[in-house]
């Protein structure tokens, strides 16, 4: 099993939709927890970051953790086509470093006008 | 402010030849991880350097791999007698110290084995 698993997609929503991204994770000693977003032959762009289990708001972001169910997710609402990118899960895997992250593949997002 | 800067932005070299990939911290920020991005995977870590230490190689290839963080000038990810398998995107990031600060990543060197 590996580490954390994230639905590569691609996923195509029309403007205005809100669109839930998931990852799940094996490894309970994982304590921080982001998302980062990506734009094609771009670099990561740090989008949400939380420590402890429930939610987090920034904007049209929300991210949610669920220590019990090792499961996150991050939610953008009023989707705008300039959303349409590659969203990346990371996970902190030596605790009390945030350098060294584990990655999910990432989901490919598609927001149409 | 400028952000993490990396060169060459695209880099191709033949089987054999030494690729070095060059990364610039933002300013103020003593950390640098590098990170490799194959098609199809995610994000791997390979190094976590300070200036003039590396702290966790643990992700970095046994042979042919190298990188350093000099005093003075960019970190620099340098790759030995390069093979098709290296073609990938190199990322750079930087932070200002570690555990609680967030990585801030540059726009990747994309090298292409011939």
């Amino acid at each position: 099993q590996k580490e954390v698993e994230q639905d590569p997609g691609p996923l195509s929503v029309p403007e205005g939709a809100i669109v839930s991204l998931n990852c799940t994770y094996s490894n309970s000693a994982f304590q921080y927890f982001m998302w980062y977003r990506q734009y094609s032959r771009k670099g990561p762009e740090l989008l949400m970051y939380t420590y402890s289990s429930g939610n987090k708001e920034d904007g049209r972001f929300t991210a949610q953790v669920d220590k019990s169910s090792k499961y996150i997710s991050l939610f953008i609402r009023d989707s705008q086509p300039s959303d349409s990118a590659t969203y990346l899960c990371a996970m902190e895997r030596v605790r009390g470093s945030q350098g060294n992250l584990i990655f999910g593949k990432g989901t490919k997002l598609s927001v149409k006008p | 402010n400028a952000g993490v800067m990396q060169n060459p932005r695209h880099l191709v070299r033949r089987r054999g030849q030494e690729a070095r990939l060059r990364c610039s911290p933002m300013k103020g920020h003593s950390h640098v991880y590098w990170y490799r991005q194959l098609p199809e995977e995610g994000l791997k870590f390979m190094v976590y350097l300070q200036k003039e230490n590396i702290i966790d190689e643990s992700g970095m290839p046994k042979e042919r791999f190298s990188a350093e963080f000099p005093k003075e000038g960019p970190s620099i990810l340098r790759i030995q007698q390069v093979v098709r398998g290296d073609s990938a995107a190199y990322f750079c990031a930087s932070s200002p110290r570690d555990g609680n600060s967030p990585l801030h990543f540059g726009n990747g060197t994309r090298l292409t084995v011939t």
